[in-house]
């Protein structure tokens, strides 16, 4: 299985701050990732797929990059709306498998 | 618009069976992947498996492989999640969720709202 880790676990950020995630597999998955908001007892939600490209309706301060084996999701100017959890997810073969989540607070 | 729609919350007892739903609606539902995703109380998601509506083609974490089965009903447009035997650590939200197809599948795109199943012991 790809094992999927992500950095940090845990952001305290400002509104208005720019903000990267980092996400690692542990091996080769080209530019097959994607990357999900969830809040608190919501569905989660696509941001970005195949590592770089916005899901129709995504704020365009939201941004992907990487392939291979790291990849970033970075949030340019932080809006009180970004604060949650989000999570990468790699789909480049079966098993699909998920990063452990990187929670996004308020500083 | 598309729509996944899934039942409602069970609470179930150790070692019974259960099957959940999600109906999905807006898009030619089995010309499309149907995946199932599990969240425990206070943790992060983990895939369950998928199932290729069209032709009941289903791939299965191997966490999850010989505890749980996944299914579909094109004529209904309604993919489930089986257990025959529950235990507590069964006890989590499940989501299901569309994979997308750009040149190729995808992430998930659009999800249900979630099912909420607890299992006492």
């Amino acid at each position: 299985d790809i094992q999927m880790t992500q950095s940090p676990s845990t952001l305290s950020a400002s509104v208005g701050d720019r903000v990267t995630i980092t996400c690692r597999a542990s091996q080769s998955i080209s530019s097959w990732l994607a990357w999900y908001q969830q809040k608190p007892g919501k569905a989660p939600k696509l941001l970005i797929y195949k590592a770089s490209s916005l899901e129709s309706g995504v704020p365009s301060r939201f941004s992907g990059s990487g392939s291979g084996t790291e990849f970033t999701l970075t949030i340019s100017s932080l809006q009180p709306d970004d604060f949650a959890t989000y999570y990468c997810q790699q789909y480049n073969s079966y098993p699909i498998t998920f990063g452990q989540g990187t929670r996004l607070e308020i500083k | 618009e598309v729509q996944l729609v899934q039942s409602g919350a069970e609470v179930k007892k150790s070692g019974e069976s259960l099957k959940i739903s999600c109906k999905g609606s807006g898009y030619s539902f089995s010309t499309y992947w149907l995946g199932w995703v599990r969240q425990m109380p206070g943790k992060g998601l983990e895939w369950v498996g998928v199932i290729y509506v069209g032709d009941s083609d289903t791939r299965y974490s191997p966490s999850f492989q010989g505890h749980v089965t996944i299914s579909a009903d094109k004529s209904i447009s309604t993919a489930y999640l089986q257990w025959s035997s529950l235990k507590a650590s069964d006890t989590a939200m499940y989501w299901c969720a569309r994979r997308g197809y750009t040149s190729r599948w995808e992430g998930f795109d659009y999800w249900g709202q979630g099912t909420l199943v607890t299992v006492s012991s």
